[in-house]
């Protein structure tokens, strides 16, 4: 899967929780993006980042928070996890230099929120 | 807000059969991409057309787009077991802007 990784691959957890998702890239891409995936909506950006420390919300930020310290990571935190956030996350990547915003994804992180 | 609709939602076809699906999508566009998500998996690029092209192709894939009617097709020709899978068009700006989504089409393909 082109270089990324996320940690944890499954997790449950209950309602009011904290949760933190790691996404991990060894391309030195610049931009990284994480979207959920649900039943009848497809994929939904959730936040992305254009570089170290400079992040965006995306379509449904809401409850949700980021950081990127270093290139290669991407982190996601569900301050107070809710059951509406159970759902899978993905985590992508695109290159600095294409002309056209091709993204290569990570395997998911399958969260339950209980 | 959901950018691509794909049609139909599902698909199901036996191996060496053709397999059509579409995108409809509602504003003005850079790029086209097709993506496939296997059972389980991550999503995978399959092709990119641009704004100012008609037409492309890829090994059995072969990509159209109108952008005066704002719709694309994706056709897999001689389908295989292995192209199982859903199917998820996305239109796309500049590099480093993120992608926008249909809700894809799931396929079928049995032997």
């Amino acid at each position: 899967d082109a270089g990324i990784t996320q940690s944890p691959r499954h997790k449950v957890t209950e309602t009011g929780t904290p949760v933190t998702l790691r996404c991990h890239q060894t391309e030195n891409h610049r931009y990284m993006y994480w979207y959920r995936q649900d039943p009848g909506h497809g994929l939904r950006l959730i936040h992305y980042s254009y570089g170290v420390k400079d992040t965006d919300k995306g379509e449904v930020s809401d409850g949700y928070s980021v950081s990127r310290s270093k290139t290669e990571d991407f982190l996601l935190t569900l301050e107070s996890a809710t059951s509406s956030q159970t759902s899978v996350y993905f985590c992508a990547i695109s290159e600095e230099t294409a002309s056209y915003n091709e993204q290569f994804f990570g395997p998911g992180t399958r969260l339950t929120v209980l | 807000s959901q950018q691509g609709e794909e049609d139909p939602q599902a698909l199901s076809i036996q191996e060496g059969e053709n397999a059509t699906m579409n995108c409809s999508y509602k504003t003005s566009i850079n790029n086209l991409q097709w993506y496939r998500q296997n059972s389980g998996r991550g999503l995978v690029h399959l092709i990119l057309i641009r704004s100012n092209e008609r037409e492309k192709h890829s090994g059995r894939l072969r990509v159209t787009l109108d952008t005066s009617k704002k719709s694309s097709s994706l056709l897999i020709t001689a389908s295989r077991a292995a192209d199982t899978a859903s199917y998820f068009c996305a239109t796309g700006e500049q590099a480093g802007t993120a992608l926008i989504f249909g809700k894809g089409t799931t396929l079928s393909v049995s032997s």
